[in-house]
């Protein structure tokens, strides 16, 4: 079965940092495009960046670019999101998603479960 | 940067009624690289169409999309009650916008 699992939720306070991750199960992981999407509460879906875990080729939304940090470790099949200094609002749920095509960027068809990130002194 | 506008906000219908949802681009996106999604309380999206209208599989029939350009639309033909729920556009093929959400609500 393909899936997406992800790290449990965290409680961070204001300046820390945090690493999430996203592990791919039952497909060749390196050849698929993997991206993150954040949901603030009650809000909608917004996109953050996107990796290639077979060549670490990243491409972030301007609207993050510098905030957060993409990597991804293929001999473990594992995709991360960073953050080297938390703020308040970047309490979210956190997605993984992934096209259900080998190397291309298309359509998000496997989602992980979320990652909810609380950060609050 | 492209921006992707749904309408409206919220559609307040019955079960059995049509709901016909709307996605405008902020400039051409061609029809190719649309899709759209489907988003239940607590539950991640479910993508529903891609290309701006290919279901994806077991998707039922009275799911459909269509649109080229600047403005697409996904239509519910008649309304399940595990249809309600939160719907997004989004472009895809190297930035990965998406829309603001419709909420389609119990009337």
């Amino acid at each position: 079965e393909v899936q997406l699992v992800q790290s449990g939720a965290e409680v961070k306070k204001p300046g820390e940092s945090l690493k999430i991750s996203c592990k791919g199960s039952g497909y060749s992981f390196s050849n698929y495009w993997i991206g993150w999407v954040r949901q603030m509460p009650g809000k909608g879906l917004e996109w953050m960046g996107i990796i290639y875990p077979g060549d670490s080729d990243t491409r972030y939304s301007p609207s993050f670019q510098g905030q957060v940090a993409i990597s991804a470790d293929k001999s473990i099949s594992t995709a991360y999101l960073q953050w080297i200094s938390l703020k308040a609002s970047d309490t979210a749920m956190y997605y993984c998603a992934s096209p259900g095509a080998p190397a291309v960027m298309d359509a998000f068809d496997i989602w992980g479960q979320g990652t909810m990130v609380t950060v609050s002194s | 940067e492209i921006v992707l506008t749904q309408s409206p906000g919220t559609l307040s219908l019955s079960p059995g009624e049509r709901a016909t949802l709307s996605c405008r681009a902020s400039q051409s996106v061609g029809s190719r690289y649309l899709a759209w999604y489907q988003q239940k309380p607590g539950q991640a999206p479910r993508l529903l169409i891609y290309g701006a209208s290919s279901r994806v599989t077991g998707l039922p029939d009275r799911f459909s999309g269509r649109g080229s350009g600047t403005d697409f639309t996904l239509t519910i033909s008649r309304l399940e009650p595990e249809d309600f729920a939160v719907y997004y556009c989004q472009l895809y093929g190297g930035s990965f916008t998406f829309g603001g959400g419709t909420k389609v609500e119990i009337k």
